[in-house]
């Protein structure tokens, strides 16, 4: 497509219950990234994927997030038994390689209740 | 670990004047440089990036950075603001370990401009 783009734009839960986030990056790009943002404050680092091999989880806070990239295009991040302080904005980005500029899609939004 | 501090949180500024946003950065290394915009209602966006070479870089939009290594700084400037350049701006330098790299956001300056 023309830019990344991400699914749900909005996503309300109610606490416990899991959520999948869906990531749709520039074709063609190998580089895949996943960032949280809360309110006022800046996009966090989660985790980061050339083609399907995930190559830095360092920033997933617990073992509740995960994310996967199976076929080196779309990516899924996934949060288990979610809590009110994962609320935040999901943000996903693509570059052609790992050192070029990122294309941030649209983000989505998450509350849960 | 790499850190990144944008001193203003909130600027408000008249239009045609004068615009700096201060970003300072910890980390010692080879760095690339980017300043990110994001406008009311859409999604982050590139405004500039510096990789190596002139440290003085040009943008869109009029915006330019000036990357002083001797102070870990990389500061956006616009010599005249206009009302569309009410949006939120974001420095986020970028170190790489292996073949990783990932960028490391400030918390971002509001900037409101008034007619």
């Amino acid at each position: 497509g023309a830019g990344v783009s991400q699914s749900p734009r909005y996503k309300v839960t109610k606490r416990g219950q899991d959520v999948a986030l869906r990531c749709d990056p520039i074709s063609g790009h190998v580089s895949l990234y996943w960032y949280r943002q809360a309110l006022g404050q800046g996009p966090e680092f989660l985790t980061y994927f050339n083609y399907e091999a995930q190559q830095d989880k360092s920033g997933l806070p617990n073992d509740r997030f995960s994310a996967e990239r199976p076929e080196g295009s779309i990516s899924t991040l996934t949060i288990q038994r979610t809590e009110q302080r994962d609320s935040a904005m999901y943000r996903c980005a693509s570059s052609l390689y790992g050192n070029n500029e990122q294309f941030f899609g649209p983000g989505t939004r998450l509350t849960v209740l | 670990a790499q850190s990144v501090s944008q001193h203003n949180h909130h600027v408000i500024l008249s239009e045609a004047a004068s615009l700096e946003l201060g970003c300072n950065y910890s980390y010692g290394g080879t760095v690339n440089l980017f300043w990110y915009v994001q406008y009311p209602g859409q999604h982050l966006q590139l405004l500039l990036k510096y990789f190596s070479g002139d440290p003085l870089v040009k943008g869109i939009k009029g915006f330019e950075a000036e990357f002083i290594k001797s102070k870990f700084s990389f500061n956006l400037r616009k010599p005249s603001v206009q009302w569309s350049d009410t949006a939120e701006y974001f420095c986020a330098p970028r170190s790489f370990t292996g073949t990783a790299s990932k960028l490391t956001f400030g918390t971002g300056t509001r900037l409101q401009v008034t007619l």
